[in-house]
């Protein structure tokens, strides 16, 4: 499983879009890049995920880089309840382990 | 339908203890997999239980074993325990079906050793 690198810690104002970064450089061809994000300790709650192509649900969008060396998580409309650490993973299901980084503290602010 | 859920929530054990959580799968899952995540930190795999055997796992001594039913239910015994076993223990289900499943946690078991 590859490694990702998230930035430590992000800050959004209410209402607008939080664009949430992950470098996957080592990725390889059939690894998925999978979104979490966990309150307050809570299990993580998952969000999204895609392989190679852009993905988008009532949650947020994913968008992978042609290279899938990278991808970007889009929250539209940033609430205060999407304050959260938020991670990316790199991950096959099949071949079993996922390896997650420190992930990135998303506050969003009014 | 419910989700993943594990048991106990919470639970405080003394050094040297051993501990069992337990965990069940989300409905239709036949895959689990447990994670530590100790305070300030992201999850550490430690094992994937698949067809009642052990696939995958993480960086963890032997004192860390596991154990999957026929149900697919799991379990995590944590034997001798340190006190660096301190931690969030957190059990996700999917399904083995295909490489690029949904996999979703339980709320954790909250393990404080003294």
């Amino acid at each position: 499983d590859a490694k990702t690198t998230q930035p430590p810690s992000m800050d959004c104002a209410e209402g607008r879009a939080a664009n949430l970064p992950c470098n996957h450089s080592t990725i390889s061809g059939n690894e998925y890049v999978y979104w979490y994000r966990q309150i307050h300790s809570q299990g993580p709650q998952y969000i999204i995920h895609g392989l190679k192509n852009n993905e988008t649900n009532e949650m947020a969008s994913l968008i992978i880089t042609e290279d899938r060396k990278s991808s970007t998580l889009i929250l539209p409309h940033a609430t205060l309840r999407d304050t959260a650490v938020y991670y990316c993973i790199a991950y096959n299901t099949n071949a079993g382990k996922s390896t997650f980084g420190d992930g990135t503290t998303l506050t969003v602010k009014p | 339908d419910a989700g993943v859920t594990q048991s106990p929530t919470h639970l405080i054990k003394t050094r040297g203890q051993q501990v069992t959580l337990r965990c069940s799968p989300k409905s239709g899952h036949d895959t689990v997999s447990w994670y530590q995540q100790a305070l300030g930190q992201g999850p550490q795999f430690i094992f994937q239980y698949y067809e009642e055997e052990e696939r995958q796992r993480g960086n963890f001594p032997d004192r860390f074993s596991g154990h999957q039913y026929p149900n697919y239910s799991s379990e995590l015994n944590v034997n001798a325990l340190l006190l660096g076993d301190s931690a969030l223990y957190l059990c996700a289900s999917s399904l083995q079906r295909s490489s690029g499943n949904t996999i979703y946690f339980g709320e954790g078991s909250w393990l404080t050793v003294v």
